[in-house]
């Protein structure tokens, strides 16, 4: 059975910084693209960021450039997002999702990332 | 990218039928047969429901059907059931490995 299981999220102040993990089972981690998708309370979903299976591809949303970075380890079956300089908007439940460039066809159950002071 | 444009709401009485929209543009649905559908509850995660416009997953009732014309694609849900009540989330490939999502639809059962 596949299995996605965010950890790390929490309160944080503006401009501060979180690291966010996704732990996978149930499938072989290293053959998947894998994906970052948030969500606002009571909004809709937003893909933040995508990896490719290797880790020798990574691609953002234009908000998350230049302040988020994705990241795998395969021999940890884990996914990472590195999160800095956060701004209230960045407010949201991020799950990790499976990828399969056309469609995201597993997803963690979320963690939830507040940006307040 | 603009969120994919999908109407608020919808509803139908048990065993009615009921069709969700979700518009784009040319450079999201319109151009690429990459739209898949998503079905969440309130408090969980999002399910996959259709994938590649009209492909079900392993699972998913046959209830469920997906379509496409130019740059609007449809969900369509048949004999409406209880727990068909969620919210339904369209999605589209927009090139150069960016994807965007639909606003939502909540459907209620009535």
């Amino acid at each position: 059975e596949v299995q996605l299981v965010e950890s790390g999220g929490g309160l944080v102040q503006p401009g501060g910084s979180l690291r966010l993990s996704c732990a996978a089972s149930g499938f072989t981690f290293s053959s998947y693209w894998m994906s970052w998708v948030r969500q606002a309370p009571g909004k809709g979903l937003e893909w933040v960021a995508n990896i490719k299976h290797d880790g020798s591809e990574e691609y953002y949303v234009d908000s998350a450039k230049g302040r988020f970075t994705i990241s795998r380890d395969n021999a940890k079956n884990s996914l990472y997002l590195q999160m800095n300089s956060l701004r209230a908007e960045d407010t949201t439940v991020y799950y990790c999702a499976r990828h399969t460039l056309t469609y995201f066809d597993y997803w963690g159950q979320g963690t939830l990332v507040t940006v307040s002071s | 990218q603009s969120a994919l444009t999908q109407p608020p709401s919808a509803s139908g009485s048990p065993g009615q039928s009921v069709t969700i929209s979700c518009t784009g543009t040319s450079s999201n649905v319109g151009g690429y047969n990459y739209v898949s559908w998503y079905q969440q509850h309130p408090g969980k995660a999002p399910k996959l429901m259709i994938y590649e416009v009209s492909q079900r997953p392993s699972g998913v009732p046959d209830r469920f059907s997906g379509s496409k014309s130019g740059n609007t694609a449809s969900l369509s849900v048949s004999g409406l059931q209880a727990e068909d009540e969620a919210d339904y989330y369209c999605s589209s490939f927009a090139g150069s490995n960016n994807y965007v999502f639909g606003t939502g639809t909540k459907v209620t059962v009535l």
